[in-house]
Protein backbone atom coordinates (compact mmCIF):
# COMPACT_ATOMS: atom_id res chain seq x y z
CA UNK A 1 0.00 0.00 0.00
CA UNK A 2 1.48 3.31 -0.84
CA UNK A 3 2.19 6.05 1.93
CA UNK A 4 1.18 9.58 1.79
CA UNK A 5 3.12 11.57 -0.82
CA UNK A 6 3.79 15.11 -0.71
CA UNK A 7 5.57 17.63 -2.91
CA UNK A 8 7.70 19.46 -3.32
CA UNK A 9 10.11 18.28 -0.54
CA UNK A 10 11.92 21.59 0.06
CA UNK A 11 11.35 24.96 -1.14
CA UNK A 12 12.70 28.76 -0.13
CA UNK A 13 10.93 31.37 -0.86
CA UNK A 14 11.35 35.01 -0.60
CA UNK A 15 8.94 37.11 2.57
CA UNK A 16 5.71 38.15 0.52
CA UNK A 17 6.13 35.89 -2.19
CA UNK A 18 3.49 32.64 -2.87
CA UNK A 19 4.20 29.03 -2.24
CA UNK A 20 1.76 25.71 -2.44
CA UNK A 21 1.78 22.33 -1.46
CA UNK A 22 0.52 19.41 -2.65
CA UNK A 23 -0.54 16.06 -0.61
CA UNK A 24 -2.13 12.27 -2.12
CA UNK A 25 -3.23 10.61 0.71
CA UNK A 26 -3.37 7.00 1.25
CA UNK A 27 -6.27 5.26 -0.83
CA UNK A 28 -9.70 5.16 0.54
CA UNK A 29 -8.57 7.30 3.11
CA UNK A 30 -11.93 9.76 3.69
CA UNK A 31 -9.68 12.05 6.31
CA UNK A 32 -6.55 14.54 5.12
CA UNK A 33 -5.09 16.76 7.60
CA UNK A 34 -2.39 19.68 7.25
CA UNK A 35 0.05 20.29 10.43
CA UNK A 36 2.63 22.53 10.93
CA UNK A 37 5.64 22.03 12.78
CA UNK A 38 7.86 24.64 13.71
CA UNK A 39 11.30 23.74 14.88
CA UNK A 40 11.42 22.09 18.34
CA UNK A 41 7.52 21.57 18.60
CA UNK A 42 4.68 19.16 17.80
CA UNK A 43 2.57 18.99 15.27
CA UNK A 44 -0.20 21.70 15.28
CA UNK A 45 -3.43 21.06 13.17
CA UNK A 46 -4.24 23.42 10.42
CA UNK A 47 -7.19 21.79 8.90
CA UNK A 48 -8.79 18.82 9.00
CA UNK A 49 -10.82 17.86 5.15
CA UNK A 50 -13.61 14.36 5.58
CA UNK A 51 -14.20 13.96 1.93
CA UNK A 52 -13.85 17.30 0.40
CA UNK A 53 -15.16 19.29 3.05
CA UNK A 54 -13.88 20.74 6.13
CA UNK A 55 -14.42 19.73 9.50
CA UNK A 56 -11.88 22.00 11.08
CA UNK A 57 -9.46 24.97 10.08
CA UNK A 58 -9.78 26.96 13.97
CA UNK A 59 -6.14 27.18 13.45
CA UNK A 60 -5.24 28.13 9.83
CA UNK A 61 -4.22 31.74 9.82
CA UNK A 62 -7.37 32.34 6.91
CA UNK A 63 -5.93 35.86 5.83
CA UNK A 64 -3.02 33.98 4.18
CA UNK A 65 -3.45 30.84 4.29
CA UNK A 66 -5.49 28.72 2.11
CA UNK A 67 -6.68 24.95 1.82
CA UNK A 68 -8.81 22.89 -0.48
CA UNK A 69 -9.47 19.26 -1.36
CA UNK A 70 -11.25 18.78 -4.64
CA UNK A 71 -13.01 15.26 -5.20
CA UNK A 72 -12.61 14.23 -1.71
CA UNK A 73 -8.73 13.00 -2.81
CA UNK A 74 -5.67 14.83 -3.58
CA UNK A 75 -5.14 17.81 -1.48
CA UNK A 76 -3.18 21.61 -1.94
CA UNK A 77 -1.82 24.33 0.95
CA UNK A 78 -1.47 27.73 -0.51
CA UNK A 79 0.14 30.76 1.59
CA UNK A 80 0.44 33.85 0.06
CA UNK A 81 1.71 36.31 1.15
CA UNK A 82 4.43 34.28 3.23
CA UNK A 83 5.72 35.35 6.25
CA UNK A 84 9.02 34.87 7.74
CA UNK A 85 7.27 33.20 11.24
CA UNK A 86 5.64 30.62 7.97
CA UNK A 87 9.41 28.66 8.01
CA UNK A 88 8.57 25.51 9.20
CA UNK A 89 7.60 21.87 8.08
CA UNK A 90 4.19 21.40 6.56
CA UNK A 91 3.39 17.16 7.18
CA UNK A 92 -0.04 16.18 5.45
CA UNK A 93 -1.59 12.90 7.25
CA UNK A 94 -4.70 10.74 5.88
CA UNK A 95 -6.71 8.66 8.46
CA UNK A 96 -9.94 6.07 7.43
CA UNK A 97 -12.18 7.82 9.00
CA UNK A 98 -11.11 11.23 11.27
CA UNK A 99 -12.48 9.77 14.36
CA UNK A 100 -8.96 9.57 16.37
CA UNK A 101 -7.63 6.66 14.65
CA UNK A 102 -3.83 6.30 13.61
CA UNK A 103 -3.13 9.33 11.48
CA UNK A 104 -0.42 8.21 8.88
CA UNK A 105 2.20 11.08 7.60
CA UNK A 106 3.74 12.14 4.93
CA UNK A 107 7.31 12.77 4.58
CA UNK A 108 6.99 16.50 4.87
CA UNK A 109 7.53 19.48 2.95
CA UNK A 110 10.08 21.98 4.74
CA UNK A 111 9.58 25.65 3.83
CA UNK A 112 12.27 28.50 4.10
CA UNK A 113 11.02 32.33 3.68
CA UNK A 114 13.71 34.33 3.52
CA UNK B 1 -2.34 25.27 22.42
CA UNK B 2 -1.10 21.76 22.73
CA UNK B 3 -2.57 19.24 24.84
CA UNK B 4 -0.03 16.76 26.01
CA UNK B 5 3.48 18.04 27.71
CA UNK B 6 6.54 15.12 27.09
CA UNK B 7 9.09 14.77 29.74
CA UNK B 8 12.00 14.69 29.47
CA UNK B 9 12.68 16.92 26.79
CA UNK B 10 15.82 15.47 25.64
CA UNK B 11 17.19 11.94 27.00
CA UNK B 12 20.67 10.17 26.43
CA UNK B 13 20.89 6.27 26.43
CA UNK B 14 23.26 3.82 26.33
CA UNK B 15 22.50 1.31 23.67
CA UNK B 16 20.58 -2.16 25.44
CA UNK B 17 19.49 0.35 27.81
CA UNK B 18 15.51 1.56 28.23
CA UNK B 19 14.31 4.48 27.57
CA UNK B 20 11.30 5.90 29.75
CA UNK B 21 9.48 9.05 28.89
CA UNK B 22 6.38 10.70 30.11
CA UNK B 23 3.44 12.59 28.77
CA UNK B 24 0.97 14.57 30.77
CA UNK B 25 -2.44 16.01 29.17
CA UNK B 26 -5.18 18.43 30.65
CA UNK B 27 -8.47 17.28 29.38
CA UNK B 28 -10.08 14.02 29.18
CA UNK B 29 -9.60 12.17 26.35
CA UNK B 30 -11.07 9.40 24.02
CA UNK B 31 -7.51 8.02 23.38
CA UNK B 32 -3.68 8.65 23.92
CA UNK B 33 -1.21 7.70 20.58
CA UNK B 34 2.38 7.86 20.61
CA UNK B 35 4.35 8.49 17.74
CA UNK B 36 8.14 8.63 16.34
CA UNK B 37 9.79 10.95 14.33
CA UNK B 38 13.14 10.56 12.89
CA UNK B 39 15.05 13.37 12.07
CA UNK B 40 13.95 14.90 8.85
CA UNK B 41 11.02 12.68 8.17
CA UNK B 42 7.03 12.48 8.90
CA UNK B 43 5.41 10.99 11.63
CA UNK B 44 5.10 6.87 12.67
CA UNK B 45 2.23 5.46 14.50
CA UNK B 46 3.71 3.22 17.54
CA UNK B 47 1.01 2.75 19.56
CA UNK B 48 -2.61 3.63 20.35
CA UNK B 49 -4.42 2.93 24.11
CA UNK B 50 -8.16 3.78 24.79
CA UNK B 51 -8.65 5.36 27.33
CA UNK B 52 -10.48 2.28 29.51
CA UNK B 53 -7.31 0.43 29.00
CA UNK B 54 -4.49 0.79 31.49
CA UNK B 55 -1.25 -0.96 29.17
CA UNK B 56 -0.79 -1.91 26.22
CA UNK B 57 2.37 -3.43 24.60
CA UNK B 58 3.81 -3.45 21.10
CA UNK B 59 7.26 -5.59 20.24
CA UNK B 60 9.46 -3.35 22.92
CA UNK B 61 7.39 -0.80 23.26
CA UNK B 62 5.10 -0.60 26.48
CA UNK B 63 2.40 1.92 27.07
CA UNK B 64 0.45 2.92 30.19
CA UNK B 65 -2.34 5.62 30.63
CA UNK B 66 -3.37 6.96 34.24
CA UNK B 67 -6.65 8.47 33.29
CA UNK B 68 -7.03 9.85 36.87
CA UNK B 69 -3.29 10.65 36.92
CA UNK B 70 -4.09 12.26 33.27
CA UNK B 71 -0.29 10.76 32.08
CA UNK B 72 0.92 7.96 30.32
CA UNK B 73 4.23 6.86 29.65
CA UNK B 74 5.76 4.82 27.08
CA UNK B 75 8.74 2.29 27.66
CA UNK B 76 11.61 0.83 24.96
CA UNK B 77 13.10 -1.92 26.22
CA UNK B 78 17.00 -3.05 25.34
CA UNK B 79 17.06 0.08 23.06
CA UNK B 80 19.02 0.20 19.26
CA UNK B 81 20.68 2.92 18.02
CA UNK B 82 17.49 2.80 15.57
CA UNK B 83 15.37 4.25 18.45
CA UNK B 84 17.06 7.92 18.35
CA UNK B 85 14.54 10.19 17.19
CA UNK B 86 11.95 12.12 18.42
CA UNK B 87 8.83 10.48 20.18
CA UNK B 88 5.34 12.39 20.61
CA UNK B 89 2.64 12.14 22.30
CA UNK B 90 -1.01 13.37 21.08
CA UNK B 91 -4.61 13.09 22.70
CA UNK B 92 -8.15 12.83 21.37
CA UNK B 93 -10.35 15.10 23.67
CA UNK B 94 -13.23 13.51 24.45
CA UNK B 95 -14.97 16.78 23.00
CA UNK B 96 -13.58 16.09 19.14
CA UNK B 97 -11.68 14.03 17.19
CA UNK B 98 -9.13 16.25 16.85
CA UNK B 99 -5.47 15.62 17.64
CA UNK B 100 -3.30 17.72 19.97
CA UNK B 101 0.26 17.12 19.86
CA UNK B 102 2.94 17.24 22.54
CA UNK B 103 6.50 18.91 22.38
CA UNK B 104 7.96 15.35 21.86
CA UNK B 105 10.98 14.03 23.75
CA UNK B 106 14.42 13.53 21.95
CA UNK B 107 16.05 10.25 22.33
CA UNK B 108 19.48 10.05 21.66
CA UNK B 109 20.55 6.10 21.93
CA UNK B 110 24.47 6.22 21.63
CA UNK B 111 26.54 2.99 20.46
Amino acid sequence: EAGVAQSPRYKIIEKRQSVAFWCNPISGHATLYWYQQILGQGPKLLIQFQNNGVVDDSQLPKDRFSAERLKGVDSTLKIQPAKLEDSAVYLCASSSDGRGETQYFGPGTRLLVL
Amino acid sequence: SQQGEEDPQALSIQEGENATMNCSYKTSINNLQWYRQNSGRGLVHLILIRSNEREKHSGRLRVTLDTSKKSSSLLITASRAADTASYFCATDSSAGYKLSFGAGTTVTVRA
